[in-house]
């Protein structure tokens, strides 16, 4: 069955950098688009993250842009999200998933969440 | 980049329809027929419910439905079950740039 686990995420100083892994199984990674999905503590999901199946179109929003770097492994299947200069209002549980298809509109399948905390 | 607007909270009593709406633009919900509605339980992933304005996912019950006019999508839950009570959000394609989520709906089970 499909299956999406993140990596631990924990507690990191303002202004510093953390890399979030997601590893996959139980389908053929290089098929599909993958997505990184935040959710603020008692707040909305936010997308963060959308990578291309091929890994050759990755797309941000405003909020990370130049700051967050998604990237993928297809032979490791696994799915990465470098993120530097983090800042508080990025504390957040972090969701990996995979798309329905190739066309990155709809997560389909989600991992369990990591919880990211910036704090001094 | 802006969140699609979803009304805060919804309520009904069991086996009542209720229906959430999400607002957006004709950049957005208007102008493409993706647009998808996710369920989430407290503490727990997001559920795939509605895909491509009115598709369920394989599993998810008929008692689950989507629609849209113009700029404006709807889920629709009929039968209202205890376990429906969760918050929901819809999203949608924007073109060239990433997905976009609604702001969220609570749903209460009176």
């Amino acid at each position: 069955q499909v299956q999406l686990v993140e990596s631990r995420g924990g507690v990191v100083q303002p202004g510093r950098s953390l890399r979030l892994s997601c590893a996959v199984s139980g389908f053929t990674f290089s098929s599909y688009a993958m997505h990184w999905v935040r959710q603020a503590p008692g707040k909305g999901l936010e997308w963060v993250a959308l990578i291309s199946y091929d890994g050759n179109d990755k797309y941000y929003p405003d909020s990370v842009k130049g700051r967050f770097t998604i990237s993928r492994d297809d032979s490791k299947n696994t799915l990465y999200l470098q993120m530097n200069s983090l800042r508080a209002e990025d504390t957040a549980v972090y969701y990996c998933g995979r798309d329905r298809l190739r066309r990155g509109t709809e997560v389909e399948y989600w991992g369990q969440g990591t919880l990211v905390t910036v704090s001094s | 980049q802006s969140a699609l607007t979803q009304p805060a909270s919804v309520s009904g009593s069991p086996g009542q329809s209720i229906t959430i709406s999400c607002t957006g633009t004709s950049s957005d919900v208007g102008g493409y027929n993706y647009v998808s509605w996710y369920q989430q339980h407290p503490g727990k992933a997001p559920k795939l419910m509605i895909y491509d304005v009115s598709n369920r996912p394989s599993g998810v019950s008929n008692r689950f439905s989507g629609s849209k006019s113009g700029n404006t999508a709807s889920l629709t839950i009929s039968g209202l079950q205890a376990e429906d009570e969760a918050d929901y959000y819809c999203s949608s394609h924007t073109g060239t740039s990433i997905p976009v989520f609604g702001t969220g709906t609570k749903v209460t089970v009176l």
